[in-house]
């Protein structure tokens, strides 16, 4: 099946420094891959599309300079979270989607959780 | 806007058949999927409906009604590893892309 992986899993940082995330489609190819924001016990909130060869789309609310995309090959995209504050702790879990026909389905990395202190 | 709704919390005993239900209010729809997720870990893939209808996948059934704006899970023969948050997610062409919004998620707790 189509395998997505992250690094790190999870992260400690100090406020005011910059953290990158990197998500890799193992298996397949994704045109198109995913970042999204979850808090404890809450849903995934989708924060930005990362597209291969363009700029990402962000959703409404997200800081496009704060949190930086990246999508530089057909296999990975990266989020840098600049200048990291406590509030920026959470879990972020990318996603990769797979276009097959008749089928819209998207596969999740295991997640990372950053903390900063 | 887009709005998902379905139960925050499903208590059932092992053995037992859930449905959790999801209503959805969105633009631009073109199917709805669900997703599990274990504590501490990521969404899982479970099923994807872009046709009214039942699919079936094993224990898991999923349904889909677009004129309704309604889908269910149903989950058979439950077992202890079943408890866990279960999402459902609208897929959307919106500003030119297509993109997933989740439902706030209903917590499973399946008991002995």
């Amino acid at each position: 099946g189509a395998v997505v992986s992250q690094h790190p899993s999870w992260v400690i940082c100090k406020s005011g420094t910059s953290v990158k995330i990197e998500c890799r489609s193992l298996d397949f190819q994704a045109t198109t891959m995913f970042w999204y924001r979850q808090f404890p016990k809450q849903s995934l909130m989708l924060m930005a599309t990362s597209n291969e060869g363009s700029k990402a789309t962000y959703e409404q609310g997200v800081e496009k300079d704060k949190f930086l995309i990246n999508h530089a090959s057909l296999t990975l995209s990266t989020l840098t979270v600049t200048s990291a504050h406590p509030e920026d702790s959470s879990f972020y879990i990318c996603s990769a989607r797979f276009d097959g026909v008749g089928t819209d389905t998207q596969y999740f990395g295991p997640g990372t959780r950053l903390t900063v202190l | 806007g887009q709005s998902l709704e379905q139960p925050s919390e499903v208590t059932a005993v092992e053995g037992a058949i859930v449905q959790i239900n999801c209503t959805y209010q969105t633009s631009g729809f073109y199917g709805l999927s669900w997703y599990q997720q274990h504590d501490g870990g990521a969404p899982t893939f479970l099923s994807y409906n872009a046709l009214d209808g039942l699919e079936e996948t094993g224990r898991f059934s999923s349904f889909l009604s677009r004129s309704d704006s309604y889908g269910y899970l149903l989950l058979q023969e439950l077992q202890m590893k079943d408890s866990a948050s279960y999402f459902c997610a609208v897929s959307l062409f919106s500003g030119g892309y297509n993109k997933l919004i989740f439902g706030a998620g209903t917590r499973l707790a399946v008991h002995p």
